[in-house]
Protein backbone atom coordinates (compact mmCIF):
# COMPACT_ATOMS: atom_id res chain seq x y z
CA UNK A 1 0.00 0.00 0.00
CA UNK A 2 1.30 3.47 -0.56
CA UNK A 3 0.15 6.98 -0.04
CA UNK A 4 1.11 10.33 0.48
CA UNK A 5 0.50 13.30 2.60
CA UNK A 6 0.70 17.28 1.58
CA UNK A 7 0.71 19.10 4.32
CA UNK A 8 -1.18 22.46 3.70
CA UNK A 9 -3.76 22.70 1.48
CA UNK A 10 -3.00 26.35 0.71
CA UNK A 11 0.05 28.02 0.78
CA UNK A 12 0.90 31.72 0.31
CA UNK A 13 4.27 33.63 -0.34
CA UNK A 14 5.55 36.62 -1.22
CA UNK A 15 7.11 37.16 -4.67
CA UNK A 16 10.50 36.54 -4.45
CA UNK A 17 9.92 34.62 -1.26
CA UNK A 18 11.40 30.84 -0.88
CA UNK A 19 8.56 28.48 -1.97
CA UNK A 20 8.33 25.38 0.37
CA UNK A 21 5.60 22.39 0.27
CA UNK A 22 5.52 19.64 2.19
CA UNK A 23 5.02 16.01 0.81
CA UNK A 24 5.24 12.71 3.13
CA UNK A 25 5.14 9.41 1.78
CA UNK A 26 4.17 5.88 2.78
CA UNK A 27 5.21 2.88 1.22
CA UNK A 28 5.72 -0.92 1.80
CA UNK A 29 8.59 -0.91 -1.39
CA UNK A 30 11.39 1.56 -2.54
CA UNK A 31 9.09 3.84 -3.75
CA UNK A 32 9.15 6.27 -6.98
CA UNK A 33 7.67 9.76 -6.62
CA UNK A 34 6.65 12.83 -8.15
CA UNK A 35 5.43 16.41 -8.03
CA UNK A 36 2.73 17.27 -10.77
CA UNK A 37 1.58 20.75 -11.39
CA UNK A 38 -1.85 21.86 -12.54
CA UNK A 39 -3.03 25.23 -14.13
CA UNK A 40 -6.41 26.32 -13.73
CA UNK A 41 -8.68 24.45 -16.35
CA UNK A 42 -5.38 21.89 -17.31
CA UNK A 43 -3.94 18.76 -16.92
CA UNK A 44 -1.22 17.94 -14.73
CA UNK A 45 2.09 18.85 -16.08
CA UNK A 46 5.39 16.65 -14.70
CA UNK A 47 7.48 18.92 -12.64
CA UNK A 48 10.20 16.50 -11.58
CA UNK A 49 10.54 12.99 -10.47
CA UNK A 50 12.70 10.36 -8.15
CA UNK A 51 13.72 6.78 -9.22
CA UNK A 52 16.17 5.95 -6.90
CA UNK A 53 19.12 7.84 -8.61
CA UNK A 54 20.21 10.68 -6.86
CA UNK A 55 18.69 11.87 -4.02
CA UNK A 56 18.18 15.94 -4.77
CA UNK A 57 16.20 15.91 -7.99
CA UNK A 58 16.08 19.44 -9.75
CA UNK A 59 12.98 19.44 -12.15
CA UNK A 60 11.24 22.60 -14.19
CA UNK A 61 10.70 26.08 -13.86
CA UNK A 62 13.46 26.09 -11.27
CA UNK A 63 11.78 23.70 -8.80
CA UNK A 64 13.24 21.02 -7.12
CA UNK A 65 12.77 17.97 -4.23
CA UNK A 66 15.07 16.28 -1.83
CA UNK A 67 14.22 12.54 -1.17
CA UNK A 68 14.66 11.88 3.00
CA UNK A 69 14.25 8.37 3.74
CA UNK A 70 14.71 8.75 7.30
CA UNK A 71 12.02 11.54 7.13
CA UNK A 72 9.60 9.67 4.69
CA UNK A 73 9.89 13.30 3.04
CA UNK A 74 9.66 14.76 -0.48
CA UNK A 75 9.12 18.24 -0.25
CA UNK A 76 8.90 20.55 -2.88
CA UNK A 77 11.45 24.00 -2.92
CA UNK A 78 11.83 26.72 -5.30
CA UNK A 79 14.56 29.62 -3.86
CA UNK A 80 12.64 32.88 -5.89
CA UNK A 81 8.80 32.66 -6.19
CA UNK A 82 7.19 34.02 -9.27
CA UNK A 83 3.96 34.93 -9.97
CA UNK A 84 3.46 32.40 -12.73
CA UNK A 85 4.22 29.73 -10.07
CA UNK A 86 0.63 30.06 -8.64
CA UNK A 87 -0.95 26.92 -9.51
CA UNK A 88 -2.05 23.70 -7.62
CA UNK A 89 0.86 20.86 -6.85
CA UNK A 90 0.31 17.39 -6.21
CA UNK A 91 2.84 15.07 -4.82
CA UNK A 92 2.13 11.26 -6.09
CA UNK A 93 4.06 8.25 -5.03
CA UNK A 94 3.91 4.60 -7.06
CA UNK A 95 6.00 1.16 -6.89
CA UNK A 96 9.48 1.04 -7.79
CA UNK A 97 8.80 -2.32 -9.58
CA UNK A 98 5.99 -3.28 -12.13
CA UNK A 99 3.18 -1.89 -13.43
CA UNK A 100 2.89 1.93 -12.11
CA UNK A 101 0.14 2.56 -9.91
CA UNK A 102 0.63 6.24 -9.14
CA UNK A 103 -1.57 8.14 -6.10
CA UNK A 104 -2.08 11.33 -5.76
CA UNK A 105 -1.82 13.33 -2.89
CA UNK A 106 -4.84 15.87 -2.22
CA UNK A 107 -3.03 19.38 -3.49
CA UNK A 108 -1.41 22.69 -2.24
CA UNK A 109 -2.52 25.27 -3.67
CA UNK A 110 -0.01 28.17 -3.92
CA UNK A 111 -0.71 31.78 -3.84
CA UNK A 112 1.78 34.01 -4.98
CA UNK A 113 1.81 37.53 -3.65
CA UNK A 114 3.35 40.80 -5.32
CA UNK B 1 5.56 16.02 -30.27
CA UNK B 2 1.26 15.98 -30.12
CA UNK B 3 -0.09 15.68 -26.19
CA UNK B 4 -2.81 13.59 -25.38
CA UNK B 5 -5.90 14.66 -26.67
CA UNK B 6 -8.82 14.78 -24.88
CA UNK B 7 -12.63 15.58 -25.95
CA UNK B 8 -15.20 17.40 -25.08
CA UNK B 9 -13.70 19.35 -22.80
CA UNK B 10 -17.01 20.30 -21.07
CA UNK B 11 -20.05 18.15 -20.41
CA UNK B 12 -23.17 19.09 -19.04
CA UNK B 13 -25.72 16.15 -18.41
CA UNK B 14 -28.92 15.23 -16.22
CA UNK B 15 -28.60 12.53 -13.71
CA UNK B 16 -29.30 9.36 -15.02
CA UNK B 17 -28.49 10.16 -19.00
CA UNK B 18 -25.22 8.60 -20.18
CA UNK B 19 -21.97 10.42 -21.43
CA UNK B 20 -18.87 9.16 -23.15
CA UNK B 21 -15.42 10.46 -23.41
CA UNK B 22 -12.90 10.16 -25.77
CA UNK B 23 -8.80 10.18 -25.35
CA UNK B 24 -6.13 9.41 -27.86
CA UNK B 25 -2.42 9.09 -26.06
CA UNK B 26 0.84 9.78 -27.21
CA UNK B 27 2.05 8.13 -30.51
CA UNK B 28 3.34 4.56 -28.95
CA UNK B 29 2.53 5.21 -25.58
CA UNK B 30 1.42 1.60 -24.55
CA UNK B 31 0.08 2.78 -21.15
CA UNK B 32 -3.10 4.43 -20.41
CA UNK B 33 -4.90 5.72 -17.62
CA UNK B 34 -8.05 7.40 -16.67
CA UNK B 35 -8.46 9.41 -13.56
CA UNK B 36 -11.02 11.29 -11.96
CA UNK B 37 -10.96 14.86 -10.28
CA UNK B 38 -13.24 15.87 -7.93
CA UNK B 39 -12.86 19.33 -6.41
CA UNK B 40 -10.75 19.41 -4.13
CA UNK B 41 -9.05 16.59 -4.43
CA UNK B 42 -6.38 15.02 -5.92
CA UNK B 43 -7.36 12.34 -9.00
CA UNK B 44 -7.83 8.71 -8.69
CA UNK B 45 -7.24 6.57 -10.63
CA UNK B 46 -10.47 4.34 -12.08
CA UNK B 47 -8.65 2.56 -15.09
CA UNK B 48 -5.25 1.54 -16.33
CA UNK B 49 -4.38 -0.47 -19.70
CA UNK B 50 -1.24 -1.81 -21.01
CA UNK B 51 -1.73 -1.74 -24.94
CA UNK B 52 -5.54 -2.93 -25.05
CA UNK B 53 -5.20 -5.31 -22.17
CA UNK B 54 -6.78 -3.87 -18.48
CA UNK B 55 -3.99 -3.47 -15.65
CA UNK B 56 -6.12 -2.39 -13.10
CA UNK B 57 -9.76 -1.62 -12.48
CA UNK B 58 -10.02 -1.93 -8.88
CA UNK B 59 -11.15 1.48 -8.33
CA UNK B 60 -14.33 1.66 -11.25
CA UNK B 61 -17.70 1.84 -10.38
CA UNK B 62 -18.63 -1.07 -13.07
CA UNK B 63 -22.19 -1.23 -12.43
CA UNK B 64 -22.13 1.96 -14.28
CA UNK B 65 -18.64 2.89 -15.54
CA UNK B 66 -17.07 1.54 -18.40
CA UNK B 67 -13.89 1.53 -20.13
CA UNK B 68 -12.46 0.48 -23.66
CA UNK B 69 -9.07 0.85 -25.31
CA UNK B 70 -9.93 -0.84 -28.73
CA UNK B 71 -6.39 -1.37 -30.79
CA UNK B 72 -4.49 -0.12 -28.09
CA UNK B 73 -4.39 2.63 -28.97
CA UNK B 74 -7.20 6.07 -28.22
CA UNK B 75 -10.05 4.87 -25.52
CA UNK B 76 -13.56 5.64 -24.59
CA UNK B 77 -14.77 6.13 -20.89
CA UNK B 78 -18.76 5.80 -20.36
CA UNK B 79 -21.17 6.19 -17.26
CA UNK B 80 -24.57 4.89 -17.56
CA UNK B 81 -26.41 6.08 -16.12
CA UNK B 82 -24.67 9.32 -14.23
CA UNK B 83 -25.44 10.51 -10.65
CA UNK B 84 -25.27 13.54 -8.75
CA UNK B 85 -21.30 12.55 -7.69
CA UNK B 86 -19.93 11.51 -10.98
CA UNK B 87 -19.51 15.63 -11.71
CA UNK B 88 -15.76 15.80 -11.93
CA UNK B 89 -13.13 16.25 -14.03
CA UNK B 90 -12.20 13.06 -15.89
CA UNK B 91 -8.51 13.39 -16.94
CA UNK B 92 -6.79 10.85 -19.33
CA UNK B 93 -3.02 10.23 -19.06
CA UNK B 94 -0.58 8.25 -21.46
CA UNK B 95 3.01 6.71 -20.39
CA UNK B 96 5.88 4.72 -22.49
CA UNK B 97 5.59 1.78 -19.88
CA UNK B 98 5.32 0.83 -16.97
CA UNK B 99 8.41 2.12 -15.10
CA UNK B 100 10.02 5.00 -13.92
CA UNK B 101 8.47 7.61 -16.20
CA UNK B 102 5.81 10.22 -15.54
CA UNK B 103 2.68 10.46 -16.75
CA UNK B 104 1.30 13.13 -20.34
CA UNK B 105 -1.80 14.37 -18.60
CA UNK B 106 -4.73 16.01 -21.11
CA UNK B 107 -6.83 18.76 -20.26
CA UNK B 108 -9.18 16.66 -19.08
CA UNK B 109 -13.38 16.67 -19.70
CA UNK B 110 -15.18 18.71 -17.05
CA UNK B 111 -18.61 17.15 -16.34
CA UNK B 112 -21.31 18.07 -14.60
CA UNK B 113 -24.31 16.32 -13.28
CA UNK B 114 -27.38 18.21 -12.55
Amino acid sequence: AQSVTQLGSHVSVSEGALVLLRCNYSSSVPPYLFWYVQYPNQGLQLLLKYTSAATLVKGINGFEAEFKKSETSFHLTKPSAHMSDAAEYFCAVSPSGGYQKVTFGTGTKLQVIP
Amino acid sequence: EAGVAQSPRYKIIEKRQSVAFWCNPISGHATLYWYQQILGQGPKLLIQFQNNGVVDDSQLPKDRFSAERLKGVDSTLKIQPAKLEDSAVYLCASSLGAQGGGYTFGSGTRLTVV
